[in-house]
């Protein structure tokens, strides 16, 4: 089963460009985490937020997170075309489940 | 970060065959792994989680039957996909956990084609 759902389904944007993706969830979490997944290959761990922070940075990335809606954004500022891949949101229940669920995915384009 | 291996990395069987896949954590105990599976741009969806020496649990609409689950010890756990036909073709990937809320570490995958 799924926990949610990621909004674009589909990103294209010129290079240097931000790109900001969206994941909302269904049921309440002890962390959500953001991967990154390049055409035919093994997921990459980009960064993990856990329920009780609002927002993390890495590098180019910054992730929020909002429990009260259920929904974390995922934005990737001054893009370049390494950054082309899919993105995926998942999310750890933390209790008697315990397992990473993922959404649906966004796919990001580049352009040069 | 921990490193979980998957062998092999692609295979490809003759419709009606058994095929198992291997999933180690190279340098951790892994008390608990979990198998997905994915489509074509489709997302991940958990098949099943397997606990060391205990029986796997399957998600719902996941045929346990077909899909063998073993984690016979820590660092090993294996899936087959018992008598495959063309739509079993999916990249499988396997992750693994040392404890309970701990990271979970992933595997590269592996691509199965069913002819």
């Amino acid at each position: 089963s799924q926990q949610g759902e990621e909004d674009p389904q589909a990103l294209s944007i010129q290079e240097g460009e931000n790109a900001t993706m969206n994941c909302s969830y269904k049921t309440s979490i002890n962390n959500l985490q953001w991967y990154r997944q390049n055409s035919g290959r093994g997921l990459v761990h980009l960064i993990l937020i856990r329920s009780n922070e609002r927002e993390k940075h890495s590098g180019r990335l910054r992730v929020t997170l909002d429990t009260s809606k259920k929904s974390s954004s995922l934005l990737i500022t001054a893009s370049r075309a390494a950054d082309t891949a899919s993105y995926f949101c998942a999310t750890d229940g933390g209790s008697s489940a315990s397992k990473i669920i993922f959404g649906s995915g966004t796919r990001l384009s580049i352009r040069p | 970060g921990a490193v979980v291996s998957q062998h092999p990395s692609w295979v490809i069987c003759k419709s009606g065959t058994s095929v198992k896949i291997e999933c180690r954590s190279l340098d951790f105990q892994a008390t608990t792994m979990f198998w997905y599976r994915q489509f074509p741009k489709q997302s991940l969806m958990l098949m099943a989680t397997s606990n060391e020496g205990s029986k796997a649990t399957y998600e719902q609409g996941v045929e346990k039957d077909k899909f063998l689950i073993n984690h016979a010890s820590l660092t090993l756990s294996t899936l087959t996909v018992t008598s495959a036909h063309p739509e079993d073709s999916s990249f499988y990937i396997c992750s693994a956990r040392a404890d309970r809320g701990r990271e979970q570490f992933f595997g590269p995958g592996t691509r199965l084609t069913v002819l």
